[in-house]
């Protein structure tokens, strides 16, 4: 069965620092990786997402994740966050067999 | 454009009743995912309907069934609540009957409380 470790719960960030929440997954087969973000009061909604291609993908509001295949893993970055950014971030997998498995999440809170 | 829709927002049950929660999806959407997610935790995939079909299933046991309708909406049931039934119950909804490549839309959630 696939599984997804989001390694840090939560992290505590100022304005104009450097952001990496990492994500990796247990799955033999091939992946489709997404990550959702859900700002306070909101839906979850996609971040970016990556089926196939380049390995590094770019998303809304200036994030980017790299896939590292032989690392299993789907870690999302942003160069210099901003309030606003403080959410919930959801890193996903879903198989070419159609189910979704979602990590535990890891809440952003950027200081103003 | 009405995105997707979950009713009720809150509800209260107490153990061994049964409850049934609902789902409008996104215009357009045929496919419709259900998840539940505890406090701290991330979503658990339940279950996929499309065509009327449950096409793919988590690991939930039978008490958790569904529905979906000629016009996409789904229900999801949950037959003799327990304590640890108590999460946020998501719907999210895609497009072409998989949820492979697609980006699922979320509804607000159904929070459910067992008392």
């Amino acid at each position: 069965a696939q599984s997804v470790s989001q390694h840090n719960h939560h992290v505590i960030l100022s304005e104009a620092a450097s952001l990496e929440l990492g994500c990796n997954y247990s799955y033999g087969g091939t992946v489709n990786l997404f990550w959702y973000v859900q700002y306070p009061g909101q839906h979850l909604q996609l971040l970016l997402k990556y089926f196939s291609g380049d390995p590094l993908v770019k998303g809304i509001k200036g994030f980017e994740a790299e896939f590292i295949k032989s690392k299993f893993s789907f870690n999302l970055r942003k160069p210099s966050v901003q309030w606003s950014d403080t959410a919930e971030y959801f890193c996903a997998v879903n198989t070419n067999a159609g189910k979704s498995t979602f990590g535990d999440g890891t809440t952003l809170t950027v200081k103003p | 454009d009405a995105g997707v829709t979950q009713s009720p927002t809150h509800l209260i049950k107490t153990r061994g009743q049964q409850v049934t929660l609902r789902c409008s999806p996104k215009s357009g959407h045929d496919t419709v995912s259900w998840y539940q997610q505890a406090l701290g935790q991330g979503p658990q995939f339940i279950f996929q309907y499309y065509e009327e079909e449950e096409r793919q299933r988590g690991n939930f046991p039978d008490r958790f069934s569904g529905h979906q309708f000629p016009n996409y909406s789904s229900e999801l049931n949950v037959n003799a609540l327990l304590l640890g039934d108590s999460a946020l119950y998501l719907c999210a909804s895609s497009p072409g009957g998989t949820v492979k490549k697609e980006t699922q839309y979320f509804g607000p959630g159904t929070r459910l409380l067992v008392l």
